[in-house]
């Protein structure tokens, strides 16, 4: 079964628009901590926000917000204002336990492409 | 402070060859992660160090496939023999790992391999 479900393969979003991107997860953990990561067409693995499962109010950090909804166990990511540089692939990831030590599991992700 | 670094960033094989790649993490990092990523998918774990020691090689897809971190800092992840199917992008990761907490996985740019 997929412990991370994305199934926006492909977004579109007006420049300085919101967007929601969707993420649901699979776990039967009661410590995990979700994760968004932005991938840009040069590849590299970019952090962007973080949600742990016991924490009591959602993520944010500037533009990113998490919407976190446990009892229905998901993990949307929230753009808001968003920019021509957002466009790029974004990957939900969830790391099982409560020790760090644990690999990440991705869902398939999301392209994001913003238009002007 | 620099992030985590991969060399080389491209590299093409022929089929057979054996390929090294390296990664070096942030400074301090005691955990470093492997991913694999193919093409249109998400990254999915392949083996996990904790400083030298080799805690999971569980995702490793074959015994060809082969990673060292022997001090504990710089990493080598080496494919003998290669096969078209392990054209992929690969990912190197290392975290923090402090007692608790949100342990995120600071990602390098990836190396890009292809087998031909």
């Amino acid at each position: 079964a997929q412990k991370i479900t994305q199934t926006q393969p492909g977004m579109f979003v007006q420049e300085k628009e919101a967007v929601t991107l969707d993420c649901t997860y699979d776990t039967s953990d009661p410590s995990y901590g979700l994760f968004w990561y932005k991938q840009p067409s040069s590849g590299e693995m970019i952090f962007l926000i973080y949600q742990g499962s016991y924490d009591q109010q959602n993520a944010t950090e500037g533009r990113y917000s998490l919407n976190f909804q446990k009892a229905r166990k998901s993990a949307n990511l929230v753009i808001s204002a968003s920019q021509l540089g957002d466009s790029a692939m974004y990957f939900c990831a969830m790391r099982e336990g409560r020790v760090g030590n644990t690999p990440l599991v991705f869902g398939k992700g999301t392209r994001l492409s913003v238009i002007a | 402070g620099a992030g985590v670094s991969q060399s080389p960033r491209y590299k093409v094989a022929k089929r057979g060859q054996d390929v090294a790649l390296r990664c070096d993490p942030i400074s301090g990092h005691v955990s470093l992660f492997w991913y694999q990523q193919a093409l249109g998918q998400g990254p999915e774990f392949l083996t996990y160090f904790q400083n030298e020691a080799q805690l999971d090689k569980s995702g490793l897809p074959s015994d060809r496939f082969f990673a060292e971190r022997p001090e504990g800092s710089v990493s080598t992840l080496k494919i003998q023999r290669t096969q078209q199917e392990d054209s992929a992008v690969y990912l190197c990761a290392s975290s923090l790992q402090t007692s608790g907490g949100e342990e995120t996985q600071y990602f390098g740019p990836g190396t890009r391999l292809l087998v031909l």
